[in-house]
């Protein structure tokens, strides 16, 4: 079965300063989808960044990057530049195939980040 | 930008009431989903529909549960009993096709109060 671990349930960073924010997955498909989601603390899900499987390159997203290791099967997100705003919990997820051949996501447990001033 | 709407925001309701979470996926999409998230926990997947059916369910997707599309617009979660431990934040999702390399789409999400 697929599974996605995040081992940072909380993260300090100073505003205007770089963070990551780690991600491991673990999966048997040879094709799969890595993504990172923004949830502020009003509960929406915000999309962030999305990593294929076969991607050459690393995802960029303005300021934020995934630092993606396949071999390492780690996709940790790169928060440049950290503002404010970014205070929330962050969630990592991978893309699931059901047998109908649609799909679901797998969520990790999430990462609350919190910018100081 | 098309998006993923939710009604309502916030439904409390009694223990054993039903409820209906009501959703609006993006137009051209024909995959929708719904995913709860207790309070503190991670996102979990309920359901996946396409074709006027149900494609999958996970196990917290009991017999309490149904979906519907009554519609050409509207994705509904209707919860027939609701216990206290319904209590969650519901997201519906939508995605144009199962193979897409692109996202689900969610929607704001309703949060879900049982009392």
């Amino acid at each position: 079965a697929q599974k996605i671990t995040q081992t940072q349930p909380g993260m300090f960073v100073q505003e205007k300063e770089a963070v990551t924010l780690d991600c491991t997955y673990d999966t048997s498909d040879p094709s799969y989808g890595l993504f990172w989601y923004k949830q502020p603390s009003s509960g929406e899900m915000i999309f962030l960044i999305y990593q294929g499987s076969y991607d050459q390159q690393n995802a960029t997203e303005g300021r934020y990057s995934l630092n993606f290791q396949k071999a390492r099967k780690s996709a940790n997100l790169v928060i440049s530049a950290s503002q404010l705003g970014d205070s929330a919990m962050y969630f990592c997820a991978m893309r699931e195939e059901l047998t109908s051949g649609t799909y679901k996501y797998i969520f990790g447990t999430g990462t609350r980040l919190k910018v100081l001033a | 930008e098309p998006e993923v709407t939710q009604t309502p925001s916030h439904q409390v309701t009694q223990m054993g009431q039903e409820v209906i979470l009501r959703c609006v996926p993006i137009s051209n999409h024909l995959y929708f989903y719904w995913y709860r998230q207790i309070l503190g926990q991670k996102v979990e997947f309920l359901v996946s529909f396409y074709n006027n059916e149900i494609s999958e369910k996970s196990e917290i997707f009991d017999d309490q549960f149904s979906v519907e599309r009554p519609d050409g617009s509207n994705f509904t979660l209707k919860i027939r009993s609701t216990k206290l431990e319904d209590s969650a934040m519901y997201f519906c999702a939508s995605s144009r096709t199962p193979a897409s390399a692109s996202e689900q789409f969610f929607g704001p999400g309703t949060r879900l109060t049982v009392l």
